[in-house]
């Protein structure tokens, strides 16, 4: 069964970089044609994807967030991170880590969620 | 974009009633090559992230049960749950994934009457 956990600071301070990564187990994050991505929730709102990897290093970036976000693989841990630049209030939710069966194709697995609060 | 709209925003059913959520999107999500809708839906319960119940607009992800179905095409679809059970309480969202960006619809909760 495949199990996906984010983890990095619960805090950053304005104008800083947010950092999470996310770790794979039960699976290999090198396999075929699955995507991995980010998405993120502000508390008490909806769903936002932030971007996704394939293992060969394509990515793709909703491009509301394109200028500040890197998505990044790193197949020898069977990881994936995601980094967010320049972050203020608004960036403030649970951000999910979550494996999409494919290009343009839902997403099936997903991490339990981190809550990341922006505030100085 | 495209803009994933649902209705109601929320809904209150009795115990073993049958619930319709309806999303509409901006454009259509039909890959006319397949003959597929680009059309999921989901279900997220407080403090859980989303769980994957249908795809393609209508077919079930492995385990879920068959009260959930989907329906529709092109622009606007629905899911139903056919008998509402405790266990159901929740927010669903659907999701397009006919173009980047993913975009999800904002959700409609749904709650025992």
């Amino acid at each position: 069964q495949l199990q996906m956990q984010e983890s990095g600071p619960g805090l950053v301070k304005p104008s800083e970089t947010l950092a999470l990564t996310c770790s794979v187990s039960g699976g290999s994050i090198s396999s075929g044609s699955h995507y991995w991505g980010w998405i993120r929730q502000p508390p008490g709102k909806g769903l936002e994807c932030i971007g996704t990897i394939h293992y060969s290093g394509s990515t793709y970036y909703n491009p509301s967030l394109k200028s500040r976000v890197t998505i990044s693989v790193d197949t020898s841990k069977n990881q994936f991170s995601l980094k967010l630049t320049s972050v203020t209030a608004a960036d403030t939710a649970i951000y999910y880590c979550a494996r999409q069966q494919g290009w343009e194709q839902p997403f099936d697995y997903w991490g339990q969620g981190t809550l990341v609060t922006v505030s100085s | 974009d495209i803009v994933m709209t649902q209705s109601p925003d929320s809904l209150a059913v009795s115990l073993g009633e049958r619930a319709t959520i309806n999303c509409k999107s901006s454009q259509s999500v039909f890959y006319s090559s397949n003959n597929k809708n680009y059309l999921a839906w989901y279900q997220q319960k407080p403090g859980q992230p989303p769980k994957l119940l249908i795809y393609w607009a209508s077919t079930r992800e492995s385990g879920v049960p068959d009260r959930f179905s989907g329906s529709g095409s092109g622009t606007d679809f629905t899911l139903t749950i056919s008998s509402l059970q405790a266990e159901d309480v929740a927010v669903y969202y659907c999701q397009q994934c006919y173009s980047i960006p993913l975009t999800f619809g904002g959700g409609t909760k749904v709650e025992i009457k």
